[in-house]
């Protein structure tokens, strides 16, 4: 398997309050991506990444930010949280048109 | 615009029954086309991909499936299904941007 975790696995919070996820890589794969899952919308990408610093939003950016400021690491804001961001959240990285691979998802709840 | 549809939200199979779960996609260009796989509570797996040549592609756990260019269909096939194959699949296309387009999935319920 790939090597990709993700930080933290499981998250409470409160609505209004920033969260941060982090998605780290140990295999220098260029892209890596953030998508969201809820049920009945497979899986929907959030923003990705095509290399340090170079960042793009895809198709349920609004209300999240992203930063990658080295090649191993891939940060998720949400900067003040909405009940309608609790959601599981999958990490992925990949080589372009290859194969994506996945990290394990972190499980966010906004009361 | 492009898109993947999994027809079916839900398919019961008998263990050690055969099994089909359907994909259609809408893409312009020669699609590179994925099925993964999810168990509860993980993250996805790759079972097979298809980029070119052989349009009967073979992947992990016995699974195979078929591109058909005519249909614009990616069927996910297996001859025989186990207790262990009852998850949740994902069909997607990858766009000339190197993302991928997803179907909303398709859970498999095994009955013993």
């Amino acid at each position: 398997d790939a090597g990709i975790t993700q930080s933290p696995r499981h998250k409470v919070t409160e609505t209004g309050t920033p969260v941060t996820l982090r998605c780290h890589q140990t295999e220098n794969h260029r892209y890596m991506y953030w998508y969201r899952q809820d049920p009945g919308h497979g899986l929907r990408l959030i923003h990705y990444s095509y290399g340090v610093k170079d960042t793009d939003k895809g198709e349920v950016s609004d209300g999240y930010s992203v930063s990658r400021s080295k090649t191993e690491d891939f940060l998720l804001t949400l900067e003040s949280a909405t009940s309608s961001q609790t959601s599981v959240y999958f990490c992925a990285i990949g080589q372009g048109e290859d194969t994506q691979y996945f990290g394990p998802g972190t499980r966010l709840t906004v009361l | 615009a492009q898109s993947v549809t999994q027809p079916d939200i839900h398919i019961t199979v008998s263990e050690g029954a055969s099994l089909e779960l359907r994909c259609n996609y809408s893409y312009g260009a020669t699609p590179y086309l994925f099925w993964y796989v999810q168990s509860p509570g993980q993250g996805l797996q790759l079972l097979l991909k298809y980029f070119s040549g052989d349009t009967l592609v073979q992947g992990i756990k016995g699974f195979e499936a078929e591109f058909k260019r005519s249909q614009s269909s990616f069927n996910l096939r297996k001859p025989s299904v186990h207790w262990s194959d009852a998850a949740e699949y994902f069909c997607a296309v990858g766009d000339s941007n190197y993302q991928l387009i997803w179907g909303a999935g398709t859970k498999l319920i095994i009955k013993p």
